[in-house]
């Protein structure tokens, strides 16, 4: 079955940055999109980055472009977030999730959270 | 950005009793295509999200058949036949039709 496991988080400093990591198994990775949604605590849900199966197209949320970056390896069957300059809104638990129209299923999540 | 509201954001619900949530979106959201990019989540308390319904009514595989989706267009639902304990938790709809896909604020479930 579709496994999805990220990697990456921890407590970082502002201003500093960190690379999340999405391991996929039980689908053929390199036919699908790719996307990471982000759940800061106690709040909704933010999609952030999106890339197309063969990483042509990335699309970011407009609170992150500029400072994120999306990518993927379909050799290592991995999708990456690349975040900079992050900043306390950032703070959140990060789930990577297969589909590029649709979504799901998605990982279990990595928390980042970022504190001085 | 399309806007998903939910209703109710808080659903107390008897045990083995139906529950609907609803989920109105603020643009149609057929693609294309003729494909409606609309997802129903279970979230149960400390865990992450589940999928449960996607393209507005498909089932995803070992969800119970007590929950069903359906709607067009802009207007949602998503429907508990008879409400277990297990399905306590928060319940968000999400769009994917356009980017950013977007989420409604989620809705409640607990057990009056």
């Amino acid at each position: 079955q579709v496994q999805l496991v990220e990697s990456g988080g921890g407590v970082v400093q502002p201003g500093t940055s960190l690379r999340l990591s999405c391991a996929a198994s039980g689908f053929t990775f390199s036919q699908f999109g790719m996307h990471w949604v982000r759940q800061a605590p106690g709040k909704g849900l933010e999609a952030v980055a999106i890339v197309s199966y063969d990483g042509s197209i990335q699309s970011y949320v407009d609170s992150v472009k500029g400072r994120f970056t999306i990518s993927r390896d379909n050799s290592k069957n991995t999708v990456y977030l690349q975040m900079n300059s992050l900043g306390p809104e950032d703070t959140a638990v990060y789930y990577c999730a297969k589909g590029f129209y649709d979504s799901g299923p998605w990982g279990q999540g990595t928390l980042v959270t970022v504190s001085s | 950005e399309v806007v998903m509201t939910q209703s109710p954001l808080s659903l107390p619900v008897t045990l083995g009793q139906p529950a609907s949530i609803s989920c109105r979106s603020s643009q149609s959201l057929v693609d294309s295509d003729g494909n409606t990019w609309l997802n129903w989540f279970q979230q149960r308390p400390g865990q992450s999200p589940r999928r449960l319904i996607y393209k507005v009514y498909y089932r995803d595989s070992g969800v119970p058949d007590r929950f069903s989706g359906s709607g067009s267009g802009t207007d949602f639902t998503l429907k508990i036949s008879r409400v277990e304990a297990e399905d306590v938790g928060v319940y968000f709809c999400m769009q994917g039709t356009q980017w950013p896909k977007t989420f409604g604020q989620g809705t409640k479930l607990e057990i009056k």
